[in-house]
């Protein structure tokens, strides 16, 4: 079975260019997580989704940050404009309702903002 | 407060040794969920087990082994006769019936396993 699928795996930008993150979260899935993990904090829970509904946002660092579950396939984290301080990696991560299921997660994306 | 606690930041062993990792939690809730996850330097998390709190049953998988015991609020990983790729940070989570779907993590151990 397919895990789940982050792109792109590695992105390099300039401070002020939007940027997109994408994720496909394991099919039946009814809960989609974004993290962010840097050596000084560690894994920070973004935002979550459940059933594409967005349920808690409260670690979404600032309004440049967005996130998106048009359809329960997909979803998106946006940074506009970025800064060289969100230079981190970002983790997707999905899971069944029951509350004893795992999250599991995507490769992630490795974001470097020059 | 919830929290978990691995108090281990690093660990170095050498090939074929046993080594244990800790992780010690704190909930008011009776029922909970404890994880364990590897994140290998190739960067992915890896999702190795989970444990409810009403479920006190140690596991072992091949050379890994886990002991879970509520009277010291403890979750703790053993790899026997360790080897090169268990080289990891290995992270503790726990969440909570009464905390959503949030997973309160650890700072993980990184463990560095020498030829």
């Amino acid at each position: 079975d397919a895990g789940v699928i982050q792109s792109p795996r590695h992105e390099v930008t300039e401070m002020g260019q939007e940027v997109t993150l994408r994720c496909k979260p394991i099919s039946g899935h009814d809960y989609l997580f974004w993290y962010r993990q840097t050596m000084m904090r560690g894994l920070e829970l973004l935002i979550y989704f459940n059933n594409n509904v967005p349920i808690d946002d409260s670690g979404m660092p600032e309004d440049r940050f967005s996130a998106k579950m048009p359809n329960a396939s997909f979803s998106t984290l946006k940074i506009q404009p970025s800064e060289p301080r969100d230079s981190a990696v970002y983790f997707c991560a999905s899971s069944l309702r029951q509350l004893n299921q795992p999250q599991h997660f995507g490769d992630g994306t490795r974001l470097s903002i020059l | 407060a919830q929290k978990v606690t691995q108090a281990q930041t690093e660990i170095s062993v050498v090939e074929k040794e046993d080594v244990t990792l800790d992780c010690v939690y704190e909930t008011r809730d009776t029922t909970y969920y404890l994880f364990w996850y590897k994140q290998p330097p190739s960067g992915e998390l890896v999702f190795l087990i989970r444990r409810n709190s009403f479920d006190e049953q140690n596991e072992i998988s091949g050379r890994y082994s886990w002991n879970f015991q509520k009277s010291t609020s403890s979750f703790n990983f053993t790899i026997t006769a360790s080897q090169v790729v268990d080289s990891a940070v290995y992270f503790c989570a726990l969440r909570s019936a009464g905390n959503n779907r949030k997973l309160i993590w650890g700072l993980g151990t990184s463990l560095a396993v020498n030829p």
